[in-house]
């Protein structure tokens, strides 16, 4: 069965270090989403992507945050610099177009910010 | 924005009990999706249902669109059944498609 990839699944960093995540959405997906879940909270969208072009980035916190998926499959979600209240769980989700919009979320990457 | 609240927040049952997740919507919407987070994090789809009746296996969902509100019924629960169960959905309005999360219900089944 065709799954959502991530990785990796957990990462540790210092306050104002770089820090990347990965996610390869189920195949023939054309769109891509970035949720960001704080423990205790649902998931928040942080960013859409349509194949290759951004569709939704207003929850995004551009200042530090970036996401990009240049190829419009995989895509990169990079966080520069790091702080502390960005410890969350990050989730990747796709789904095939707005006409089957049920989303499938990959495994996610947990991360700690020390 | 839609607004998304689940009820109850939290629920503890014996196994072999019956159970019933309510969220409520503030708009109206072209996605429902009832969701089981396991312990580590991952979010198992139960059902995609933006209207209408599903059933699969001893879980089934109801969405009532008009009204807007949806249940998710869990009947004879099992230990596993244990976690955090969110309801998520899409505004029907504009060009975003992103899912707007409840709080959950966090689920204790006691053997």
């Amino acid at each position: 069965e065709a799954e959502v990839a991530q990785s990796p699944r957990y990462k540790i960093t210092e306050k104002s270090q770089a820090v990347a995540f990965w996610c390869d959405p189920i195949s023939g997906h054309a769109t891509l989403y970035w949720y960001r879940q704080i423990l205790g909270q649902g998931p928040e969208l942080l960013v859409q992507f349509q194949d290759e072009s951004v569709v939704d980035d207003s929850q995004l916190p551009k200042d530090r945050f970036s996401a990009e998926r240049l190829k419009g499959v995989d895509s990169t979600l990079k966080i520069q610099p790091a702080e502390l209240g960005d410890s969350a769980m990050y989730l990747c989700a796709s789904d095939r177009d707005r006409a089957d919009n049920e989303q499938f979320f990959g495994p996610g990457t947990r991360l700690t910010v020390l | 924005g839609i607004q998304v609240e689940q009820s109850p927040p939290d629920l503890i049952l014996q196994e072999g009990a019956n159970s019933t997740l309510r969220c409520n919507f503030s708009d109206s919407v072209n996605n429902l999706q009832w969701f089981h987070q396991n312990p580590w994090g991952q979010l198992i789809n139960l059902f995609y249902i933006p209207s209408g009746t599903k059933q699969n296996g001893r879980l089934s969902a109801t969405t009532v669109a008009t009204e807007r509100y949806s249940l998710l019924y869990i009947s004879s629960s099992q230990t596993t059944d244990s976690g955090v169960y969110f309801c998520a959905v899409g505004d029907s309005g504009g060009g975003a498609d992103g899912l707007t999360f409840g709080k959950g219900t966090h689920l204790i089944i006691q053997p």
